[in-house]
């Protein structure tokens, strides 16, 4: 069974850089066949897609983010990890990490980690 | 920008049967746009429903299910149980590795 575990500071002050990082267990993150994933949710709303990174390297990102947002992996620590830069009010949200399918003709989120709030507030 | 429509809100009595869709504000969704579902308690991550259009994921039962509904995805939800009251979101794959949740639908069974 696949588990995933946000973790990072749960305040961020305005124009600094938020950072979090997910942990993957019960799996290899190496494996083919999957993208690691960073999904948000503000407050009260609804989900918001941010981006995935595959175990290679190769990363998509929300237009909408784009700009702002890295995400990279570390396979030696199964490992992946969010930055989001020059954040304000308008990023605090419950951030979650998930496993993308990605498989012939299969493509969803699977395992969901349980999410990190993170406040930008100073 | 790609916009992912959903009912804000539904109502079911316990037992009945509730069909809530995914659409697109310009343009009709196929199976190629690999719509999923995803059921989500408030404070609680999503947990995966439906992907493919119409697959069920692990553990899913089988009164939940999903399918195209002339220009929309669909997940109808059979024999409503009190503990189907929560929030569901669609996605919809929109090419060029991107993915666009909807809004959301708060279902009540009442």
């Amino acid at each position: 069974q696949v588990q995933l575990q946000e973790s990072g500071p749960g305040l961020v002050k305005p124009s600094q850089t938020l950072s979090l990082t997910c942990t993957v267990s019960g799996g290899s993150i190496n494996s083919g066949g999957y993208y690691w994933s960073w999904t948000r949710q503000h407050p009260g709303k609804g989900l918001e897609w941010i981006g995935y990174i595959y175990y290679s390297g190769t990363t998509y990102y929300n237009p909408s983010l784009k700009s702002r947002v890295t995400i990279s992996v570390d396979t030696s620590k199964n490992q992946f990890s969010l930055k989001v830069s020059s954040v304000t009010a308008a990023d605090t949200a419950v951030y979650y990490c998930a496993r993308y399918v990605d498989a012939t003709s299969t493509y969803y989120f699977d395992y969901w980690g349980q999410g990190a709030l993170v406040t930008v507030s100073s | 920008q790609t916009v992912v429509t959903q009912e804000p809100s539904f109502s079911v009595s316990p037992g009945g049967t509730v069909t809530l869709t995914c659409g697109l504000r310009s343009g009709s969704v196929s199976t190629s746009y690999h719509p999923s579902w995803y059921q989500q308690t408030p404070g609680l991550p999503p947990r995966t429903l439906v992907y493919n259009t119409n697959i069920r994921s692990s553990g899913v039962p089988d009164r939940f299910s999903g399918s195209i509904l002339g220009n929309k995805a669909a997940l109808t939800i059979t024999g409503a149980q009190a503990d189907d009251e929560c929030d569901y979101y669609c996605a919809l794959y929109v090419g060029s590795g991107i993915w666009v949740f909807g809004g959301g639908t708060k279902l009540t069974v009442l």
